[in-house]
């Protein structure tokens, strides 16, 4: 079993619809939690990043944390077709520095 | 991307042959990490750098090495390169107490 599962999609909205991504995790020590958005050809880049539960915005975007669950998500409102992408969750053990990234869930907002 | 260049970007090199990857930053960052890229398998840690001449293992280190004999670079050796080392092949970096990752722009590797 993986450490970090995400569902690879591909999740197609229509332009405006909030889109709904979300990971779950196995380790309990994991500690820190992104989400990364990567464009085709193009490294990913970090987009969120969280270190307790509960939920955290920035713009349009909003990531929320249940430890008890070990379930992390993504939401991204009034979504633009420049949102299509690939979305990485990624997370973090309090030791150490390594990422574990899940697989990638792709996006495609259709205008 | 800001402070952190690969090189080559795309390479086509032959069954059997020794290749490398040179990740190159400018942030003076303590760690720096390999990771390949595959569909179906997301991203998968090589090996990565705690400091110079400081190396470890990912979980996919096997035919692949790497140096770092200086902070700003991180080289990536595939000894003898194989069909199943196709791939996308990304470097980042991080700081002390940063968590966040600045990743490259990859290199497209293919191996006939």
């Amino acid at each position: 079993q993986k450490e970090v599962e995400q569902d690879p999609g591909p999740l197609s909205v229509p332009e405006g619809a909030i889109v709904s991504l979300n990971c779950t995790y196995s380790n309990s020590a994991f500690q820190y939690f992104m989400w990364y958005r990567q464009y085709s050809r193009k490294g990913p880049e970090l987009l969120m990043y969280t270190y307790s539960s509960g939920n955290k915005e920035d713009g349009r975007f909003t990531a929320q944390v249940d430890k008890s669950s070990k379930y992390i998500s993504l939401f991204i409102r009034d979504s633009q077709p420049s949102d299509s992408a690939t979305y990485l969750c990624a997370i973090l053990k309090a030791a150490g520095n390594k990422l574990t990234f899940g697989g990638g869930t792709r996006v495609l907002v259709k205008p | 991307d800001a402070g952190i260049t690969q090189s080559p970007r795309h390479k086509v090199t032959e069954t059997g042959t020794p290749v490398t990857l040179r990740c190159h930053q400018t942030e003076n960052h303590r760690y720096m990490y390999w990771y390949r890229q595959d569909p179906g398998h997301g991203l998968r840690l090589i090996h990565y750098s705690y400091g110079v001449k400081d190396t470890d293992k990912g979980e996919v280190s096997d035919g692949y090495s790497v140096s770092r004999s200086k902070t700003e670079d991180f080289l990536l050796t595939l000894e003898s390169a194989t069909s199943s080392q196709t791939s996308v092949y990304f470097c980042a970096i991080s700081g002390t107490g940063d968590n966040g990752y600045t990743f490259g722009s990859g290199t497209r590797l293919t191996v006939v």
